[in-house]
C-alpha cells in the first residue's frame, strides 16, 4: 500500500523558516518525480514544486520561487521542503504528491497524495 | 502559464442525475487529469490523459475532451460523489489546476 506521510507543519512567523517532511512507503521511490501541492482552507489547489527522481530537474511555482528549495533523499525514501522568507499567504495545508509517470520529468497527473501538513504564517 | 477554467464553480444535482463539469485551458495541450476531493481529506485521481480512467474509479466516471476544452461526466450521480472535483493540466509545468467545481445535494 501507497503511504505518504507528510511533517513539519506548524505556526511561524512571518519572515522565518520551516522545512516540511514527507516519508513514502509502498513503491520504488526512486523511479518518480514527486510534488508539493498546497491548499488554502476552503480554497483551491495551487502545486508549489516538483522534483525529478534523480534530482536532475527541479521545478517552482512562481509565487514560491526563490524562497522554497525542494530536496528528496532517496535512500530515506522522503521527499522535503525548505521555506523561508516565509509570508502570511504561505498559509496552507501543503501535501505530498507523488507523479503517476514512470522516469523522467514529465506528469500524467498525481496518483498518491499524503493527508497533509497545515502551515500557518502569522505574527 | 496555462490557466485552467472550470464552469460551473457549484452546482446542486440530485442522486440519479447526469453531472458535467466543464474544464477549459488557455491554450492547446495534451495531458488533463480530474481529481474529487472530499471535505477533509486528500484530492484523489479519478482520470488521467483525458479519458483514462483510474483503477477502482466507477465507470459512471468518463472523461473526454481534446485540444482546450474537455468534460468531467458522471452519469447517474452517487450519494458518495457529492465533492469538488478538479482538473489538472499534465502538458507543461507549472502543473496548473481549475479552481474547482463543488457538486452539492439538491
Amino acid at each position: 500500500e501507497v503511504q505518504l506521510v507528510e511533517s513539519g507543519g506548524g505556526l511561524v512567523q512571518p519572515g522565518r523558516s520551516l522545512r516540511l517532511s514527507c516519508v513514502a512507503s509502498g513503491f520504488s521511490f526512486d523511479d518518480y518525480a514527486m510534488h508539493w501541492v498546497r491548499q488554502v482552507p476552503g480554497k483551491g489547489l495551487e502545486w508549489v514544486s516538483g522534483i525529478s527522481w534523480n534530482s536532475d530537474t527541479i521545478d517552482y511555482a512562481d509565487s514560491v520561487k526563490g524562497r522554497f528549495t525542494i530536496s528528496r533523499d532517496n535512500a530515506k525514501s522522503s521527499l522535503y521542503l525548505e521555506m523561508s522568507s516565509l509570508r502570511v499567504e504561505d498559509t496552507a495545508l501543503y501535501y505530498c504528491a507523488k507523479d503517476s509517470h514512470y522516469g523522467d520529468y514529465q506528469s500524467t497527473g498525481f496518483d498518491y497524495w499524503g493527508q497533509g501538513t497545515l502551515v500557518t504564517v502569522s505574527s | 502559464d496555462i490557466q485552467m477554467t472550470q464552469s460551473p464553480s457549484s452546482l446542486s444535482a440530485s442522486v440519479g442525475d447526469r453531472v458535467t463539469i466543464a474544464c477549459r485551458a488557455s491554450q492547446r495541450i495534451t495531458g488533463l487529469n480530474w481529481y474529487q476531493q472530499k471535505a477533509g481529506k486528500a484530492p484523489k485521481l479519478l482520470i488521467d490523459a483525458e479519458f483514462r480512467l483510474q483503477r477502482g474509479v466507477p465507470s459512471r466516471f468518463s472523461g473526454r475532451g481534446s485540444e482546450a476544452d474537455f468534460t468531467l461526466t458522471i452519469s447517474s450521480l452517487q450519494p458518495e460523489d457529492f465533492a469538488t472535483y478538479y482538473c489538472q493540466q499534465s502538458h507543461t509545468s507549472p502543473w496548473t489546476f481549475g479552481q474547482g467545481t463543488k457538486v452539492e445535494i439538491k
